[in-house]
């Protein structure tokens, strides 16, 4: 595999659920994030790790619950969903630094129902 | 607060034909500022960015942006689009945050039609 994977690609779940997204980067990065892409809405950065650790946190529900074990792998935990957050959820990584270049996963599309 | 507006959200053009896509932000200092496409089933791709120096950067796929400060705009072109170029396209700014870290501001996108 190369570049950026996201699995599952598809997910359905019930508001009681509880599932996990997973990303992983071959590209040697550091840096890993979490997007939200919702229909008619800007792309939301949910999270940033640093080697690891947690720098950014843009005010999201603590339903999602971010994991980063490792610099090449990313894990967004999730429990008592709503609908509202149904969207496409996008893993990125990149080398730490404003100016590198981000490589997108092809997001998980998540169906709350 | 800091914002990027794309005024269009469809764009239809012929094949051959020009194109521009507009990207307007709003932040006090000089942003960084990006373009990124989106394909149907697939994450964001990086067209080009800018951070300093000559304001018209040249990009991947033939695209080009501008970035003129007196109007906060960074606009995208292609002289000739091909079908393949449609797709989804967005507009992004990076900000330095007050903790040291940076955070990245993207537009609503806008979809672009390619006519045969």
């Amino acid at each position: 595999e190369t570049g950026v994977t996201q699995t599952p690609r598809h997910l359905v779940m019930g508001m009681t659920n509880k599932k996990s997204l997973k990303c992983e980067q071959h590209l040697g990065h550091n840096a890993m994030y979490w997007y939200k892409q919702s229909a008619k809405k800007p792309l939301e950065l949910m999270f940033v790790y640093n080697f690891k650790e947690q720098t950014e946190n843009n005010s999201v529900p603590s339903r999602f619950s971010p994991e980063c074990p490792n610099s090449s792998h990313l894990f967004l935990h999730l429990h008592t969903l709503q609908p509202e957050d149904s969207a496409l959820y996008l893993c990125a990584s990149s080398q730490w630094g404003i100016r590198d270049t981000q490589y997108f996963g092809p997001g998980t599309r998540l169906t709350v129902l | 607060a800091q914002s990027v507006t794309q005024p269009d959200i469809h764009i239809t053009v012929s094949e051959g034909a020009s194109l521009e896509l507009r990207c307007n932000y709003s932040y006090g200092a000089t942003p960084y500022l990006f373009w990124y496409v989106q394909s149907p089933g697939q994450g964001l791709q990086l067209l080009l960015k800018y951070f300093s120096g000559d304001t018209l950067v040249q990009g991947i796929k033939g695209f080009e942006a501008e970035f003129k400060r007196s109007q906060s705009s960074f606009n995208l072109r292609k002289p000739s689009v091909h079908w393949s170029d449609a797709a989804e396209y967005f507009c992004a700014v990076g900000l330095s945050t007050t903790s040291g870290t940076y955070k990245y501001i993207f537009g609503t996108g806008t979809r672009l039609k390619v006519l045969a």
